[in-house]
């Protein structure tokens, strides 16, 4: 079975253009989160987003958005990237909104210059 | 403000021996404690879960504890090996009005070596 899938793996942008990621979840699972982790520190929570609705937002600014498809893959868009947006950003699928362990993917490495 | 706490630093310890990793947290009463493995330029790997109302968790050579009076997790691993040289992350499962989510501590890095 396919885990969670991200892509792409790298990308590289500079500052004040915008960036699409994107997530593919285990199947049968309806819950799509992303996280955001610089290095050395946990990662980050900006947003939960399960049967296609937005269930969660964390302190992250307007900037940031994303969508959920109704195949329950998921997109993070970043608009106006600056420097400090640069880090190892998370896709985590789970079967419902909680409670449960969480499935991550291997990441999408992106570097704003 | 809401913390969760691990330690920073990097914990070396030999082969064989057992490795202890703490996660303190401050301001939450969460229900379920979650901790992962993450290897450099990968995404966490889930570990174990344990629920509030349980004081300790097994699985192979891993075990978990978790005291909500004093708001922390203990996680082991026994007979460690370098295969389990990695950064370990803490995560409580938060429901609040931002919604819900796992709220991860920094990291503790494990260095076990031969």
């Amino acid at each position: 079975d396919a885990g969670v899938t991200q892509s792409p793996t790298h990308l590289i942008k500079t500052r004040g253009q915008h960036v699409t990621l994107r997530c593919s979840p285990i199947s049968g699972h309806k819950s799509v989160s992303w996280y955001q982790q610089v290095l050395g520190q946990g990662p980050q929570f900006i947003f939960q987003y399960y049967e296609k609705e937005e269930r969660g937002r964390g302190n992250f600014p307007d900037r940031f958005s994303a969508r959920q498809f109704p195949n329950y893959s998921s997109e993070l868009n970043v608009n106006a990237l600056l420097l400090g947006d640069s880090a190892l950003y998370l896709c985590a699928s789970r079967v419902s909104r909680g409670n449960t362990e969480a499935f991550f993917g291997q990441g999408t490495r992106l570097t704003v210059v | 403000s809401q913390k969760i706490e691990q330690n920073s630093e990097a914990l070396n310890i030999q082969e064989g021996k057992t490795a202890t990793l703490t996660c303190n947290y401050t301001n939450y009463s969460p229900a379920y404690l979650q901790w992962y493995r993450q290897d450099p330029g990968r995404g966490p790997v889930f570990l174990l879960l344990i629920r509030e109302n349980e004081k300790e968790k097994r699985k192979e050579r891993l075990k978990v504890t978790f005291d909500t009076t004093l708001k922390q997790s203990l996680f082991h691993i026994t007979a460690s090996q370098p295969a389990d040289s990695a950064t370990y992350l803490c995560a409580l499962d938060i429901f609040n009005n931002a919604g819900n989510m796992l709220t991860f501590g920094g990291g503790t890095r494990l260095m076990v070596k031969p």
